[in-house]
């Protein structure tokens, strides 16, 4: 079955430091893979999205480049701000399931 | 912002009481989902509705059952709550079949004593 395994929070970064959560998968076939990321008290939201083997997925600064050879989609920011600080998801869909299957999730904490 | 509400957004009950968390949608999507939310296991899938009155399982859903009478309403029931029901439960919204992209609502607190 799909899964997706990602890095243990939680982590503490300061302000303009580079970030990188790593997320790694399993799945049959060619799934979509995505980013979504929590506010406190707040929904997730899609941060960004890749649907083939060497798209690479970006919004607000963060990018994530989907290696099928490596069954990887790792997020990364150059430079995090305060307003950055929130839980970050890796999640999977499969085509012919029906389902978003989702990572533990990561806490971010950026300190000034 | 997607039009997703979700009520109520917190609730306290007792163990053996039904409990119904209604998600309230303005966006005529045709996929609804329902999540909980727990430390250390991410989102699981509860229940799913791909149209009125068409509902399927998810990983986790002994205890619960939905309805979806209206394309804008799908309820989530909690037939006799247990503590271990004690979550945060988030209602989902998608336009397409692949879930290429989901929108979620402000989540239900729910605590079970």
């Amino acid at each position: 079955g799909n899964s997706v395994t990602q890095m243990e929070g939680p982590v503490t970064l300061s302000e303009e430091a580079f970030l990188t959560i790593n997320c790694t998968y399993t799945a049959t076939g060619y799934p979509s893979l995505f980013w979504y990321v929590q506010y406190p008290g707040e929904g997730l939201q899609l941060l960004l999205k890749a649907t083939k083997a060497d798209d690479k997925g970006s919004n607000k600064g963060f990018e994530a480049t989907y290696r099928k050879e490596t069954t990887s989609f790792h997020l990364e920011k150059g430079s995090v701000q305060v307003s950055d600080s929130a839980v970050y998801f890796c999640a999977l869909s499969n085509f012919g399931n029906e389902k978003l299957t989702f990572g533990t999730g990561t806490r971010l904490t950026i300190i000034p | 912002d997607a039009g997703i509400t979700q009520s109520p957004r917190h609730k306290v009950t007792e163990t053996g009481t039904p409990v119904t968390l209604r998600c309230h949608q303005t966006e005529n999507h045709r996929y609804m989902y329902w999540y909980r939310q727990d430390p250390g296991h991410g989102l699981r899938l509860i229940h799913y509705s791909y149209g009125v009155k068409d509902t399927d399982k998810g990983e986790v859903s002994d205890g619960y059952s939905v309805s979806r009478s209206k394309t804008e309403d799908f309820l989530l029931t909690l037939e006799s709550a247990t503590s271990s029901q004690t979550s945060v439960y988030f209602c989902a919204i998608s336009e397409s079949r692949r879930f290429d992209e989901q929108y979620f609502g402000p989540g239900t607190r729910l605590t079970v004593t």
